[in-house]
């Protein structure tokens, strides 16, 4: 079946640190991939996608992630954390038809 | 600036109570969600519609009806045969259904029951 995971429901780093947010999916064909933040009380926004033009996606807020087929991956990572970074992260992907599947999202806690 | 608009932002719904919760875009977009939103689960597809006057069931319809009359406006109402509504709602909208065109989400409504 096909399904996404996000490895983590909530991370903490440091202020400064790596932020690196963990989604996987299962599928024997390439799909579409997403990365949404959500703040409190707030719908989702966009931060980066995947189209298959290039394996590393940059997005808002100095995020970008990188797809790797062969880990069926696309981690989200940022090299400096931010306060502003702290929220809710989800990971969708479109398995090649008219609906996404989300993960269960990952809460980032930022920590001064 | 072109979005989508949710209203309420907070619902309450008494006890065999039917409520809609609208939402309206302004991207001329002809693809449009609803979801469902619990602590720990992601979002959960209700109902989606990728034309005016046709939509499909989702994951969790039962419980939920909704319409699609112009091409703006999606509104889902939550009928009193779901038992558990407490939760918050996301309306979303796309240029196409599927492939490489995002979502674009509104704000939500939190709905609780008194």
């Amino acid at each position: 079946a096909q399904s996404v995971t996000q490895l983590g429901s909530h991370v903490s780093v440091s202020e400064g640190a790596l932020v690196l947010l963990r989604c996987n999916y299962s599928s024997s064909v390439p799909p579409y991939l997403f990365w949404y933040v959500q703040y409190p009380n707030q719908g989702l926004q966009l931060l980066l996608k995947y189209t298959s033009a290039a394996t590393l996606v940059k997005g808002i807020n100095g995020f970008e992630a990188e797809f790797k087929k062969s880990e069926t991956s696309f981690h989200l990572t940022k090299p400096s954390a931010h306060m502003s970074d702290a929220a809710e992260y989800f990971c969708a992907v479109n398995f090649g038809n008219e609906k996404l599947t989300f993960g269960t999202g990952t809460r980032l806690t930022i920590i001064p | 600036d072109g979005g989508i608009t949710q209203s309420p932002k907070y619902l309450f719904r008494k006890e065999g109570q039917n409520v809609t919760l609208s939402c309206e875009q302004n991207l001329n977009h002809d693809a449009m969600y609803w979801y469902r939103q619990d602590p720990g689960q992601g979002l959960r597809l209700i109902y989606y519609s990728q034309i005016v006057n046709d939509f499909q069931k989702g994951d969790i319809a039962e419980g939920y009806s909704v319409s699609r009359e112009k091409k703006e406006s999606f509104p889902l109402t939550v009928t009193s045969a779901q038992k558990n509504p407490t939760a918050f709602y996301l309306c979303a909208s796309s240029s196409e259904s599927g492939g490489i065109q995002p979502q674009h989400f509104g704000d939500g409504t939190r709905l609780s029951i008194l």
